[in-house]
């Protein structure tokens, strides 16, 4: 299995622009995770689904920041207009879900966001 | 004011000796732990997990200890090698099947 694929790895946009970042979880996985990574906050959830549904939202920052998961292998994470302190690295994961009543998540390898 | 980065905890330990990281977890009705290594550059990698209704658990070279009456989690490595230098988290269920809350993390440093 290749893991959890994220794209681009590496992203540098310009305040204002539309960022969009891609995830594709492990095949079978019916949980699929939005993290973000910065050294004022540590690894904050953003937004998790189940079975393609969205579950809880609450740690999504603002209007700006939204997830969608059209199908269960691809979802994606889009910041409208984005700012300097999005600047991030946004982590995908995913978990097996409904196949074990408890279980670990498994990480992507990151986007690494910068908003100039 | 310039803004001050997250401070983590730091452990350092000489090549060889056994490690043990610490971690405080907040909610009681969490049932289920995993500690998590995560390497400079990369994604956080899952190194083992353990249910509440145990106390120990055993891996590879690695150790997990639950004390819930306490609600203090350990992870001990045992013969502590270079390449297990990273930021180790622990996180918890909230006694939830779907979601894990993530502690700030440790970082482990080798002096070989």
């Amino acid at each position: 299995d290749a893991g959890v694929i994220q794209s681009p790895r590496h992203e540098v946009t310009e305040m204002g622009q539309e960022v969009t970042l891609r995830c594709k979880p492990i095949s079978g996985h019916d949980y699929l995770f939005w993290y973000r990574q910065t050294m004022m906050r540590g690894l904050e959830l953003l937004i998790y689904f189940n079975n393609n549904v969205p579950i809880d939202d609450s740690g999504m920052p603002e209007d700006r920041f939204s997830a969608k998961m059209p199908n269960a292998s691809f979802s994606t994470l889009k910041i409208q207009p984005s700012e300097p302190r999005d600047s991030a690295v946004y982590f995908c994961a995913s978990s097996e879900g409904a196949r074990k009543v408890f279980h670990e998540q498994y990480f992507g390898p990151g986007t690494r966001l910068t908003v100039t | 004011g310039e803004s001050v980065g997250l401070h983590l905890p730091t452990l350092s330990v000489q090549e060889g000796d056994n490690s043990i990281i610490n971690c405080a977890y907040s909610n009681s009705a969490s049932d289920y732990f995993i500690w998590y290594k995560q390497e400079s550059g990369k994604g956080p990698q899952f190194i083992i997990d353990i249910r509440s209704n145990m106390d120990k658990r055993q891996g590879q070279r690695v150790t997990v200890l639950l004390n819930k009456t306490v609600k203090h989690l350990s992870l001990q490595i045992a013969a502590t090698q270079p390449g297990d230098s990273a930021v180790y988290f622990c996180a918890e269920n909230g006694g939830s099947q779907g979601n894990l809350i993530f502690g700030k993390g440790t970082k482990l440093s080798v002096k070989p």
